[in-house]
């Protein structure tokens, strides 16, 4: 099985300064004969149902900001939000779907 | 636009069963896969199966091997998630999900499963 980690476990932020959360595999998520990284990035507001940001990697979902960019191959990535907006105040899952499916544990976004 | 509405959720004693309904409207359901992902209260998101366009494929997480069975009507525009023997640690927020560019690129409001004695 994939393992997916992530840290840190929580980061409070600035209103407008840079927030940066990082995302490892413990196999690489990288299919190197399509060479797509099998990597996305959900946002859970609280009380609120997941919301798909990015995949493979750095491919921003149709209607999400461009403050946020995703980077990364193989067993690491990192999902930035480049300004920090109070709407922004969440919980971030990185998953793996290359073989099967698993999700990081979750990095919560505060407001400093 | 994409919904997916979930019912079924419910109240449990450990051993029972329960099915869980995602009825999905606003794209060509027979076209695209299916998940179900839990959330344990206060707890982060774990992926608990899916099923191909056409039925013919599933896979499931190894805690839902032998007990839970996903299927689809694609006449009904539905698919279900069969959960039986249930455990206290099955109870979450159960949630349907598209596939599409990514493994969930849309979600339900998710539905309640406690499972307590």
């Amino acid at each position: 099985d994939i393992v997916m980690t992530q840290s840190p476990d929580s980061l409070s932020v600035s209103l407008g300064e840079r927030a940066t959360i990082n995302c490892k595999s413990s196999q690489s998520v990288l299919h190197s004969s399509k060479n797509k990284n099998y990597l996305a990035w959900y946002q859970q507001k609280p009380g609120q149902s997941p919301k798909l940001l990015i995949y493979w990697a750095s491919t921003r979902q149709s209607g999400v900001p461009d403050r946020f960019s995703g980077s990364g191959s193989g067993t690491d990535f990192t999902l930035t939000i480049s300004s920090l907006q109070a709407e922004d105040v969440a919980v971030y899952y990185c998953q793996q779907y290359y073989r099967s499916f698993t999700f990081g544990p979750g990095t919560k976004v505060a407001i400093k | 636009q994409v919904q997916l509405v979930e019912s079924g959720g419910g109240v449990v004693q450990p051993g029972r069963s329960l099915r869980l309904s995602c009825a999905a409207s606003g794209f060509t359901f027979s076209d695209y896969g299916l998940h179900w992902v839990r959330q344990a209260p206060g707890k982060g998101l774990e992926w608990v199966a899916v099923i191909s366009y056409d039925g013919s494929k599933k896979e499931y997480a190894d805690f839902g091997k032998g007990r839970f069975t996903i299927s689809r009507d694609n006449s009904m525009n539905t698919v279900y998630l069969q959960m039986n023997s249930l455990r206290p640690e099955d109870t979450a927020v159960y949630y349907c999900a598209k596939d599409g560019s990514a493994p969930h690129d849309y979600w339900g409001q998710g539905t309640l499963v406690t499972v307590s004695p």
